[in-house]
């Protein structure tokens, strides 16, 4: 099966905290894409990050950090010193070389409290 | 990055019309394009696989009828709603795959549409 797993559907911290969203997934394919995708109440999406399955590097891009664990499967994302700018939803989605579609998981929707 | 507009970014129609809403990709070619949608605080439901050129491919439970989509070039998909209903209401989000090494899905800015 093919599957993504956001299991906290809501999270509020105060501003200047760090937090962290955790994504779990699924998929018998060696070969997909990873990737976080942040929705502001506008409704837009934002593209943040991709991971290939082979590269296991974590990555920094400013106050952000993913952390890619293929032995538990699963693709988290630190936000460092959180502000009000940061609530959103944000999406963790897959796609396995075996299908051409995207799969995301239910989405975490986060509350930056000044 | 590459570039996905969509348009119209909101649009009301009286129950019973037809409204049409454009998906481009500005700075790349698409062949293939998605449509989702989305109801209040859910996540994103794929509904249809646009590839150019051929008909497109429907998720279970889509009505093709309902949901016309056409992706007659490499830059443009529309999804039209026909016959539109209340229920019909809602976000709708088109992504487009930017062929890249990485197979990024970029995202148009989606329309909000109501029907009255």
């Amino acid at each position: 099966a093919q599957k993504v797993t956001q299991a906290q559907t809501e999270i509020s911290v105060v501003e200047k905290e760090d937090v962290t969203l955790d994504c779990v997934y699924e998929t018998r394919d060696t070969t997909y894409y990873l990737f976080w995708y942040k929705q502001p109440p506008s409704g837009e999406l934002v593209f943040l990050i991709r991971r290939n399955s082979f590269d296991e590097q974590n990555e920094i891009s400013g106050r952000y950090s993913w952390n890619f664990q293929k032995s538990t499967s699963s693709f988290n994302f630190t936000i460092t010193a959180s502000q009000v700018v940061d609530s959103a939803v944000y999406f963790c989605a897959l796609t396995p070389s075996s299908a051409s579609k995207i799969i995301f998981g239910s989405g975490t929707r986060l509350s930056i409290r000044p | 990055g590459a570039v996905v507009s969509q348009h119209p970014s909101r649009v009301i129609c009286k129950s019973g019309t037809s409204v049409k809403i454009e998906c481009r990709s500005l700075d790349f070619q698409a062949t293939t394009m998605f449509w989702y949608r989305q109801f209040p605080k859910q996540s994103l439901m794929l509904m249809a696989t646009s590839n150019e050129g051929s008909k497109a491919t429907y998720e279970q439970g889509v009505e093709k009828d309902k949901f016309l989509i056409n992706h007659a070039s490499l830059t443009l998909s529309t999804l039209t709603v026909t016959s539109a209903h209340p229920e019909d209401s809602s976000f709708y989000i088109c992504s487009a795959r930017a062929g890249d090494s990485g197979n990024t899905i970029y995202f148009g800015e989606g329309s909000w549409l109501t029907v009255v």
